[in-house]
């Protein structure tokens, strides 16, 4: 099984539909991460969480939100989706350690027409 | 502004072949540089992390080197193979935070 599973893998929907993208680890990581990856681009962040009951905004926060329902599940949400947030999104997770590296899942394709 | 560059954009080598990737990054106050190897279709995976004080990391075929002063790092992949076909992305972290600066990666194609 895969340490970062995100779900769905693809997902191809509407303007104005919420959507919902999980994230799940079993790395034991406190730190977990959303990304969206743009051609031409590199990933931006998102939102990023150090433990449960901590929430942080990214460089890129507008029009989303996320979820920490546990040290293992992290969700993102588009509240009411756009165009422009068609993306590949990636979760990652990370030790607290100092100079560890990043684990990501295989991402989840949204397609919002 | 915190940038990371990378070449060349895409590279294309026949099997057993070497080659050399550039990042150059202009990250300040600078923590620690890393290497990820991306598959079409797949998360970015670890190849390399290296900190301020180190000039040279390698994972198996894959080395990486690191020049502070220029600010500047190559990943060198010696005799390719066909699985090396992926993007290569280089990452730097900024001293003392969450932020991570990715480029935008090199996408090498090898050839049988």
């Amino acid at each position: 099984d895969a340490d970062v599973t995100q779900t769905p893998r693809n997902r191809i929907t509407k303007t104005g539909k919420r959507i919902m993208l999980e994230c799940s680890q079993t790395k034991g990581h406190d730190r977990m991460y959303w990304y969206r990856q743009d051609p031409g681009l590199g990933l931006r962040l998102i939102y990023y969480s150090f433990d449960v009951k901590d929430i942080n905004k990214g460089e890129i926060s507008d029009g989303y939100s996320v979820s920490r329902q546990a040290q293992a599940k992290f969700s993102l949400s588009l509240e009411s989706a756009i165009p422009n947030q068609t993306a590949l999104y990636f979760c990652a997770t990370s030790d607290s350690w100092e100079n560890q590296p990043q684990h990501f899942g295989d991402g989840t394709r949204l397609s919002i027409l | 502004k915190n940038q990371v560059e990378q070449s060349p954009q895409s590279l294309i080598i026949l099997e057993g072949k070497n080659c050399t990737l550039q990042c150059n990054y202009t990250v300040s106050p600078f923590s620690n540089l890393r290497w990820y190897k991306q598959d079409t279709g797949r998360g970015p995976v670890s190849l390399t992390i290296m900190t301020f004080s180190e000039n040279t990391k390698s994972n198996g075929r894959y080395t990486a080197t690191l020049d502070a002063d220029t600010k500047q790092s190559s990943l060198h992949i010696t005799a390719s193979q066909l699985s090396d076909s992926a993007s290569y992305i280089c990452v730097v972290n900024l001293s003392g935070t969450y932020k991570y600066i990715f480029g935008t990666g090199t996408r090498l194609k090898v050839l049988a």
